[in-house]
């Protein structure tokens, strides 16, 4: 079975420039989460979808940040503009369930850097 | 709080026992504790959870406090490959702490 894909895995952008990640999750998982993880911390969650729907978006800058995951299948996080403090990785993960129990599998992430 | 609160660092000898602690002195009586862990350069990785019983697995037991305030996460046999960031979650709302770095010394 085919892990949760991400791309890029690197990314180097200057600042105010647009960039945006793409995740694959593991075939028949209905969530999916968009996290964030900066250099020496642990990831921090930025969104989590139930199927095509946003159910906890509450900690996504909405300014800058914005996510979709069309047919609740592969979703894309969208950063426009960027700025130097979003330099980190992009994690995501999927979990077949909806009840929030289930065993998350992740990503080997996108390491974004802004110049 | 939602987080929970682990020691920064532990050191063991390869082939000995570990024993990783956390706390989660607030948690609710439906929150399930999950354990991951981190290896470098690649994304965290299920290790395993319970709620109020002790758990085993392949990987590792998991041994809850009477309470609930407190739980263990143990590595009967530490192996050079254990060296991870280990990560005590409270599963709702999922939010990872720093977590602990484990250093194994062959």
């Amino acid at each position: 079975e085919a892990g949760v894909v991400q791309s890029p895995r690197y990314k180097i952008i200057e600042k105010k420039q647009p960039v945006a990640f793409w995740c694959n999750p593991i075939s028949g998982h209905n969530t999916l989460y968009w996290y964030l993880q900066n250099l020496g911390q642990g990831p921090e969650l930025l969104i989590r979808y139930e199927n095509e729907e946003a159910v906890d978006d509450s900690q996504l800058p909405k300014d800058r940040f914005s996510a979709e995951r069309l047919k609740g299948v592969d979703s894309t996080l969208k950063i426009q503009p960027a700025e130097l403090g979003d330099s980190a990785v992009y994690l995501c993960a999927s979990s077949r369930g909806l009840a929030g129990n289930d065993e998350q599998f992740f990503g080997p992430g996108t390491r974004l850097t802004v110049l | 709080d939602a987080k929970t609160t682990q020691p920064n660092s532990m050191e063991s000898n390869e082939e000995e026992p570990v024993h990783l602690p956390c706390n989660h002195s607030t948690i609710s009586g439906t929150d399930y504790i999950h354990w991951y862990r981190q290896l470098p350069s690649q994304g965290p990785e299920y290790v395993i959870h319970g709620l109020t019983s002790n758990v085993n697995n392949r990987m590792a037991s998991l041994a809850i406090a009477e309470d609930r305030k407190s739980s263990t996460l143990i590595l009967h046999r530490a192996t050079l490959r254990d060296a991870a960031v280990y990560y005590c979650i409270r599963r709702r709302p999922m939010r990872f702490g720093a977590g602990t770095r484990l250093t194994v010394k062959p």
